[in-house]
């Protein structure tokens, strides 16, 4: 199975501050024949199912708002969000569906200083 | 407007069995491969498995704790998809949600909770 790795396991920045969260995969997850990582992000709020932000690595889903970027390819990537807001409070997971099964990282927790 | 519902969650000793269900509208059900994933108390996400759609073989995959015990079936006719729990543990305790396995239409029930204890 491939491993997701992801660092932090928290972090607390202030209102406006650029958040930076990395996922890594044990083994790549770039699929050469149409160059695309088979890469999501997902971010699930307390209490709530999770919601798609991601896919492809670097594809926002519609509606979400472009303070949030992905990047990266291989095994390593990482979500930004440009400006943090309050309700960007959650925990944010990467996710392979590279091939099955399509495992999920650990998770990075998100709070407001 | 997609609903996804989870039902048939509850208590069940180490051993047993349950049924969850999750009824779909909104989407041509059909045609979607679908996935559970489950959140144990306090924990993270762990992908359970999913079945593709019966155009495209109808075929399961499941990750490793749960083959062999666990089955994903779907009823097309019935816009409904089953997860089939059997020699239930104490570790399958957990939030279990349904989704939609696709990319462009990723939609989530609420969940329904599974405890495993004596």
């Amino acid at each position: 199975d491939i491993v997701m790795t992801q660092s932090p396991d928290s972090l607390a920045l202030s209102l406006g501050e650029r958040a930076t969260f990395n996922c890594k995969s044990s083994q790549s997850v770039l699929y050469s024949s149409n160059n695309k990582n088979y890469l999501a992000w997902y971010q699930q709020k307390p209490g709530q199912p999770p919601k798609l932000l991601i896919y492809w690595a670097s594809t926002r889903d519609s509606g979400v708002p472009d303070r949030f970027s992905g990047s990266g390819s291989g095994t390593d990537f990482t979500l930004t969000i440009s400006s943090l807001q309050a309700e960007d409070v959650a925990v944010y997971y990467c996710q392979q569906y590279y091939i099955t099964p399509f495992t999920f990282g650990p998770g990075t927790k998100v709070d407001i200083k | 407007e997609v609903q996804l519902v989870e039902s048939g969650g509850g208590l069940v000793e180490p051993g047993g069995s349950l049924r969850l269900s999750c009824a779909a509208s909104g989407f041509t059900f059909s045609n979607a491969w679908m996935s559970w994933v489950r959140q144990a108390p306090g924990k993270g996400l762990e992908w359970v498995g999913r079945i593709k759609s019966k155009t495209d073989g109808g075929t399961t995959d499941y990750a490793a704790p749960v083959k062999g015990r666990f089955t994903i079936s779907r009823d097309d006719s019935k816009n409904t998809l089953y997860l089939q729990m059997n020699s239930l543990k104490t570790d399958d305790t957990a939030v279990y949600y349904c989704n939609t396995d696709s990319l462009s239409s990723n939609y989530w029930g609420q969940g329904t909770l599974v405890t495993v204890s004596s």
